[in-house]
């Protein structure tokens, strides 16, 4: 069974411009989280969503926002980049999500560099 | 509101020696706790994970943790250190209060010496 998939795996934005990152879940997840990973603040919960609704949301401004698709895929856009948002970008699914017990299977990460 | 402290960003042993990595956590319900393993340019891998069942929980590659409610403790061993075990080590918590949010700890980077 093919793991999660993340695209694109780098990407080189400046600052002002937008980006959106993909994740497919493994097949038969519905449980999608994102977080973002910096050498200065670590790993940080970004959002989850689940059926296509954002369940949870960590503590980032709106210019950090989510979708979920039917087929359980995601994507994150980030507007207005700032420096700061350079970051490895991981997407997790799990299968049913919710359930704090639920093992979450991360991707190789997106990693974003702002200039 | 949970939390995760990992003492020690850094550890070294030399290779066939004891790895024990330490986590701590802060929750107000009863946790579940993950350890998960970052090698470089990869994403996270799980190691093992606590939900109750077993305070010993054994996990991939020989590690295995040990809770400890009452030193609200959750530390990561393994008998002997390989080579390939260098990496990143994170701690994780999550509740029943926080969905599938983890909460991680800032990390312990292990190098293992020949």
């Amino acid at each position: 069974k093919a793991g999660v998939t993340q695209t694109p795996r780098y990407l080189i934005k400046t600052r002002g411009q937008q980006v959106t990152l993909s994740c497919s879940p493994i097949s038969g997840h519905r449980s999608v989280s994102w977080y973002q990973q910096t050498p200065g603040q670590g790993l940080q919960f970004l959002f989850e969503y689940f059926s296509e609704t954002q369940r949870n949301k960590g503590n980032f401004p709106g210019r950090f926002s989510g979708r979920q698709f039917s087929n359980s895929r995601s994507e994150m856009n980030v507007s207005t980049l700032e420096l700061g948002d350079s970051a490895l970008y991981l997407c997790a699914s799990s299968r049913r999500g919710g359930g704090a017990q639920e093992t979450q299977y991360f991707g190789p990460g997106t990693r974003l560099l702002v200039l | 509101a949970q939390s995760v402290t990992q003492l020690g960003s850094h550890v070294s042993v030399s290779e066939g020696a004891l790895v024990l990595l330490r986590c701590n956590y802060s929750s107000s319900v009863p946790p579940y706790l993950f350890w998960y393993v970052q090698y470089p340019n990869q994403g996270l891998q799980l190691l093992l994970k606590y939900t109750s069942a077993a305070t010993l929980v054994k996990g991939i590659n020989g590690f295995e943790a040990e809770f400890k409610k009452s030193e609200t403790s959750f530390h990561l061993t393994k008998p002997s250190a390989h080579m390939s075990d260098a990496a990143e080590y994170f701690c994780a918590v999550s509740d029943l209060s926080s969905g599938d949010k983890l909460t991680f700890g800032t990390g312990t980077r292990l190098a293992v010496r020949p």
